[in-house]
C-alpha cells in the first residue's frame, strides 16, 4: 500500500524566515495531496492540496510543489508568522481507493 | 471552521467495554471517513462511507465497524476496547468520492472525540 514519509519532524524558524516541509510518496498512482495544518487540540485544517496534473499551486504565503517523477512533494511557507506555528500534515490518495495516507507530521515553531 | 461536528467531545471507557461515536458531516457532503490518530502521530485511515456503504478499510480489525445514515452522518462503533484505542478519533466529510477519475475531493475534518480507555 501507499507509504507517505515527512520531513523534518520539527521545524524552527525565525518570523519572516521561510518553512519548507517536504513528504515523500510511495505509489505511483497517488493523484491527490492536501496538506493540513493541526493547532494544539484542534481539528486538522485543508490549507492547499494539488492534484497529479498540476507541478505547483499557489495561495498567497502558502506553495504546494509536485515532482512525480521523484515523487514527491513540498510545502513552502514564505514570510512566516508566529500563527504559523502548528503542526502540519502532509497525505496522499491513491487513484481509485478511497484511502488517505498520512506523514507523520512536522511541528512548526515560528520565534517571534 | 467547517460544518463537521462530532458526540461527543470525550470520552471515558475501561477494558472490554464497547462505544459509539457520532458525526454529521457538512452540508452537502455525502462521504464520510474516520480516522485515529494517537499523540503525536498523523491521522490513521480506520474506513471510509459513501452513500451508507462502507467504501475503503484501512488496517483496523474487525472490531472497528461502522454506519452512515440516509442523511450521511455517520458512527464509528468499536468493541472489545483496548489500552491502544486510546487516541483522537476524527470524521472528515467530503462530496462524492472521485470514482473513475481517482480525482480526489477535499476532505473537511469535525473537531474529534478524545477517547480514553484505562
Amino acid at each position: 500500500g501507499e507509504n507517505v514519509e515527512q520531513h523534518p519532524s520539527t521545524l524552527s524558524v525565525q518570523e519572516g524566515d521561510s518553512a519548507v516541509i517536504k513528504c515523500t510518496y510511495s505509489d505511483s498512482a497517488s493523484n491527490y495531496f492536501p496538506w493540513y495544518k493541526q493547532e494544539l487540540g484542534k481539528r486538522p485544517q485543508l490549507i492547499i492540496d494539488i492534484r497529479s496534473n498540476v507541478g505547483e499551486k499557489k495561495d498567497q504565503r502558502i506553495a504546494v510543489t509536485l515532482n512525480k517523477t521523484a515523487k514527491h512533494f513540498s510545502l513552502h511557507i514564505t514570510e512566516t508568522q508566529p500563527e504559523d506555528s502548528a503542526v502540519y500534515f502532509c497525505a496522499g490518495k491513491v487513484s481509485n481507493f478511497n484511502k488517505f495516507y498520512f506523514g507523520s507530521g512536522t511541528k512548526l515553531n515560528v520565534k517571534p | 471552521e467547517t460544518g463537521v461536528t462530532q458526540s461527543p467531545t470525550h470520552l471515558i471507557k475501561t477494558r472490554g467495554q464497547q462505544v459509539t461515536l457520532r458525526c454529521s458531516s457538512q452540508s452537502g457532503h455525502n462521504t464520510v471517513s474516520w480516522y485515529q490518530q494517537a499523540l503525536g502521530q498523523g491521522p490513521q485511515f480506520i474506513f471510509q462511507y459513501y452513500r451508507e456503504e462502507e467504501n475503503g478499510r484501512g488496517n483496523f480489525p474487525p472490531r472497528f465497524s461502522g454506519l452512515q445514515f440516509p442523511n450521511y452522518s455517520s458512527e464509528l462503533n468499536v468493541n472489545a476496547l483496548e489500552l491502544d484505542d486510546s487516541a483522537l478519533y476524527l470524521c472528515a466529510s467530503s462530496t462524492e468520492y472521485g470514482g473513475w477519475t481517482g480525482e480526489g475531493n477535499e476532505q473537511f475534518f469535525g473537531p474529534g472525540t478524545r477517547l480514553t480507555v484505562l
